[in-house]
């Protein structure tokens, strides 16, 4: 069975401050990995996502995260996060041949200041 | 491009009733996938149905329940209901590949009396 642990539940920044958000999963088999944001009385959007190929993941908005299969970790970064960037940040791991099961970790709420 | 509608997104709901959520796809996705989210639980998986079939399945109890109708639109039905059933229910939809992006819907936030 698969798990993700996100280890910090709430991280505060300060605007223009850079982040990182990060995310630990244990699996027997091959995952794929992904960072979904969801923002306030919202459903989830994908920022980025890792199937395959170069560890370095570029997504929307200016993130980017990392995927390290030797410390089984996917951190979520971005250089410089503004107001609009608050949100709780959910990581999560899907198998080959169940793409539409997605196993959640508990969640990040980032909280920007200015 | 249309994204995930889901209806109603509030529902209030007494102790013991059933109630039924629905969800319809972006145009052209065939896997319609359900998450239940509390703040003590967190996101967990319920279902996932792809072409009128339940392909995976949570561990959530029977009073839990799902089906996909030839359109691809889903309804997802809970029996009973206890005060624990609280919570937003997400759908997502996705092509149905091996692995694929998810489309999350807004979510329908039930609460239970």
């Amino acid at each position: 069975a698969q798990s993700v642990t996100q280890l910090d539940s709430q991280v505060p920044v300060f605007e223009e401050a850079p982040v990182e958000l990060r995310c630990n999963y244990s699996s027997s088999v091959s995952v794929y990995l992904f960072w979904y944001v969801q923002y306030p009385n919202q459903g989830l959007q994908l920022l980025l996502k890792y199937l395959s190929g170069s560890t370095l993941v570029k997504g929307i908005n200016g993130f980017e995260a990392e995927f390290n299969k030797s410390q089984t970790s996917f951190h979520l970064r971005k250089p410089s996060v503004h107001i609009s960037d608050t949100a709780e940040y959910f990581c999560a791991v899907s198998r080959y041949n169940q793409g539409g099961k997605l196993i959640f970790g508990q969640g990040t709420e980032l909280s920007v200041k200015p | 491009k249309a994204g995930v509608t889901q209806t109603p997104r509030y529902l209030i709901k007494t102790r013991g009733q059933q109630v039924t959520l629905s969800c319809s796809p972006i145009s052209g996705h065939r896997s319609v996938s359900w998450y239940q989210q509390t703040p003590g639980q967190g996101l967990q998986f319920l279902f996932e149905y792809f072409s009128e079939t339940q392909r995976n399945k949570g561990n959530f109890p029977g009073r839990f329940s799902g089906r996909q109708f030839s359109n691809s639109r889903s309804e997802m039905n809970v029996s009973t209901l206890e005060l624990g059933d609280s919570a937003l229910y997400l759908c997502a939809s996705s092509r149905g590949e091996s692995v694929d992006e998810q489309y999350f819907g807004p979510g329908t936030r039930l609460t239970v009396t």
